[in-house]
């Protein structure tokens, strides 16, 4: 299967912890994207990369949170110190300018 | 600020029953529409990405379609494993990063 993957699926974590996801993007993609989702709303646009610049970042991107694509392949997300409210599916997409394909998503559980 | 609603929240139909689903947008330019489609626990599943008033495309028991203020996405005689959450995006024009999503309407069909 060459789609997008994300690792681990599932995390549980206690209040205060540092947490860090994985993801591969489909090989011949260069523009990467993460998203927050939380139940009953639709995915919030994080951040950005082309290749291995990253290119845009939103608000809700606070200093808790960073994204690194060394060598333009994989992405890691990292929150630090983490809060009740960062609990939320972590969605990873990869693409073109015209087309997003979604990873299966990181669950995180702040305990 | 880019908004997206979408209608109704959700949606229950008898197999065979056709419907629609609306996603209005207000945005500064329109670069594209998009449409995923989303199971419970999974990654959102690329369906469509329109770009103009006037366009359609289809996909098996799905049609959408889009005018300057709104876009439709028809289903036809529709079957129990077309449940799921419809969600539609507006990628702005200037550029080729984020989608902006509605929150989606929840389909379920029944036998």
């Amino acid at each position: 299967d060459t789609g997008v993957s994300q690792d681990p699926r599932h995390k549980i974590t206690k209040r205060g912890q540092n947490v860090t996801f994985r993801c591969d993007p489909i090989s011949e993609h260069n523009r990467l994207y993460w998203y927050r989702q939380t139940l009953g709303q639709g995915p919030e646009f994080l951040t950005y990369f082309q290749n291995e610049a990253q290119l845009e970042k939103s608000r809700l991107l606070s200093d808790r949170f960073s994204a690194e694509r060394p060598k333009g392949s994989f992405s890691t997300l990292e929150i630090q110190r983490t809060e009740q409210g960062d609990s939320a599916m972590y969605l990873c997409a990869s693409g073109s300018a015209d087309t997003q394909y979604f990873g299966p998503g990181t669950r995180l559980t702040v305990l | 600020e880019d908004q997206v609603t979408q209608s109704p929240e959700a949606l229950r139909l008898q197999e065979g029953e056709s419907s629609s689903l609306n996603c209005s947008y207000t945005v500064s330019g329109l670069r594209g529409l998009f449409w995923y489609r989303q199971d419970p626990g999974k990654g959102p599943e690329f369906l469509f990405t329109l770009y103009s008033a006037g366009e359609e495309k289809e996909k098996e028991r799905l049609k959408a379609t889009l005018t300057k203020k709104e876009s439709f996405l028809h289903i036809t005689a529709p079957k129990p494993e077309d449940s799921a959450t419809y969600l539609c995006a507006v990628q702005v024009t200037g550029t080729a990063s984020k989608l902006t999503f509605g929150t989606g309407t929840r389909l379920q069909v029944t036998l």
